[in-house]
């Protein structure tokens, strides 16, 4: 089973409309973490959590909200898409600075296109 | 703000190559630095992970060495093989936030 699982995988919606992507993770991390690719410029944070009281904005935030829902559940809000946000979608997850290993592990992403 | 540059930004070898993926970063204030493959329509495979105050880190056919003085990190493929036909990102994470910062990538393509 996978540690990390993004849902959906791909998604087609229309400019205007409200879209959530999920993240769940069993890997017992704290630390969670929202990324889009785009083609030719890498991976950019949107937003990350290092716990289900602290959410921080990235780089990218504008246009986005995210939920932790619990310590395994974090997602991400589009409420009006519009269609720059077309993107490849990326959760990623890592354990507490306390346990000697920062290493990010990612989930299989979400296509989204905004049409 | 830190910058990552990866070079070159495509790549075609033979089969059986030695090759050096090259990675340029602006701020020398890193946590780590990861390495990351990427296959076409899949998610994000780490490679190699190596902490601040590491020099290089080796898996078996990979060796990726840091040199934060000079801003630099280069991964070392042995022997490619066209199952190493895949997108490599760089990745450093900084020492406050604990995120990653990407490069844009180098496209690999190992011919049989």
């Amino acid at each position: 089973d996978a540690d990390v699982t993004q849902t959906p995988r791909n998604r087609i919606t229309k400019t205007g409309k409200r879209i959530m992507l999920e993240c769940s993770q069993t890997k017992g991390h704290d630390r969670m973490y929202w990324y889009r690719q785009d083609p030719g410029l890498g991976l950019r944070l949107i937003y990350y959590s290092f716990d289900v009281k602290d959410i921080n904005k990235g780089e990218i935030s504008d246009g986005y909200s995210v939920s932790r829902q619990a310590q395994a559940k974090f997602s991400l809000s589009l409420e009006s898409a519009i269609p720059n946000q077309t993107a490849l979608y990326f959760c990623a997850t890592s354990p507490h600075p306390a346990s000697g290993r920062d290493e990010q592990f990612f989930g299989p992403g979400t296509r989204l296109t905004v049409l | 703000k830190q910058e990552v540059t990866q070079i070159p930004a495509a790549l075609s070898v033979p089969e059986g190559e030695n090759l050096v993926l090259n990675c340029s970063f602006t701020d020398s204030a890193i946590y780590n630095l990861q390495w990351f493959r990427q296959d076409p329509g899949k998610g994000l495979t780490s490679l190699l992970l190596i902490q601040s105050s590491q020099r290089e880190q080796t898996s078996g056919r990979l060796n990726a060495s840091l040199d934060k003085s000079s801003g630099r990190s280069t991964l070392y493929i042995a022997a490619s093989q066209p199952g190493d036909s895949a997108t490599y990102l760089c990745a450093l994470m900084d020492t406050g936030r604990r995120a990653l910062t990407f490069g844009s990538g180098t496209r690999l393509q190992v011919q049989p």
